[in-house]
C-alpha cells in the first residue's frame, strides 16, 4: 500500500488569501488526484494531477482557482486561490497505480481548511 | 453520467443486530464498485471491492447488475463498526465517484 503524507493537516485562513497543500507519497504512483469534501457532503473530484503537464479538471473546477502541480511521480500540490468562506472544506489527496497495486485508490488524511 | 446513491444518511443499530447499508449506482459501462470506510479521526480506507468478492471484518457486498445495487451487509454488527461508510464507483484509472455516505452507529 502507499503511504500518503498531506500538509498541513488543518489551517484557518483569511478570505482573499491562498493556501498550498502538499501531498507526498512514499513510492512512485501513476495517478494522483485531489478531492474536496464540503461540510456534510460527499467527496467530489477536483482534478487529476498529471506529471509534467497541466492537471485535468472536472466540471465546475478551474485552474485559476485550484492550480495544481505535479513535478514528479511522488509529489503534488493543490493551491486554493483567493479563498472565500465557501472554500471551507476538507481537501484530500488520493493516489493509485503504485507498485503491485490493483484498482485500489489510497487517500491522505486530508487538510481541513477554514476560511474566515 | 456516473452516479452513486446512498439513501440513508444515518443508520443506527444495536450490537449483534444485522446491518445493511444501501448503495445504488448509475453507470453505462461495466462498473467497479467499492466500499470505503472512515473511522473517527482516521483517513478514508478501502473496506472491500466487488471484484475480489471477499469478506472484510465480516462485511460482504454483492454486485447486483439487474438492480444496479451494491449493498454492504454484516450479520452481526459490532460497536467498532461505527464509522462513516462510502460507496464508490470507479474504474481502472483509480478515479472514483462517491456516494454521500452513511454514518453507521452501533449501540451497545
Amino acid at each position: 500500500s502507499a503511504v500518503i503524507s498531506q500538509k498541513p493537516s488543518r489551517d484557518i485562513c483569511q478570505r482573499g488569501t491562498s493556501l498550498t497543500i502538499q501531498c507526498q507519497v512514499d513510492s512512485q504512483v501513476t495517478m494522483m488526484f485531489w478531492y474536496r469534501q464540503q461540510p456534510g457532503q460527499s467527496l467530489t473530484l477536483i482534478a487529476t494531477a498529471n506529471q509534467g503537464s497541466e492537471a485535468t479538471y472536472e466540471s465546475g473546477f478551474v485552474i485559476d482557482k485550484f492550480p495544481i502541480s505535479r513535478p514528479n511521480l511522488t509529489f503534488s500540490t493543490l493551491t486554493v486561490s483567493n479563498m472565500s468562506p465557501e472554500d471551507s472544506s476538507i481537501y484530500l489527496c488520493s493516489v493509485g497505480g503504485g507498485k503491485g497495486a490493483n484498482t485500489e485508490a489510497f487517500f491522505g488524511q486530508g487538510t481541513r481548511l477554514t476560511v474566515v | 453520467a456516473q452516479r452513486v446513491t446512498q439513501p440513508e444518511k444515518l443508520l443506527s443499530v444495536f450490537k449483534g443486530a444485522p446491518v445493511e447499508l444501501k448503495c445504488n449506482y448509475s453507470y453505462s459501462g461495466s462498473p467497479e464498485l467499492f466500499w470505503y470506510v472512515q473511522y473517527s479521526r482516521q483517513r478514508l480506507q478501502l473496506l472491500l471491492r466487488h471484484i475480489s468478492r471477499e469478506s472484510i471484518k465480516g462485511f460482504t457486498a454483492d454486485l447486483n447488475k439487474g438492480e444496479t445495487s451494491f449493498h454492504l451487509k454484516k450479520p452481526f454488527a459490532q460497536e467498532e463498526d461505527s464509522a462513516m461508510y462510502y460507496c464508490a464507483l470507479g474504474g481502472s484509472n483509480y478515479k472514483l465517484t462517491f456516494g454521500k455516505g452513511t454514518l453507521l452507529t452501533v449501540n451497545p
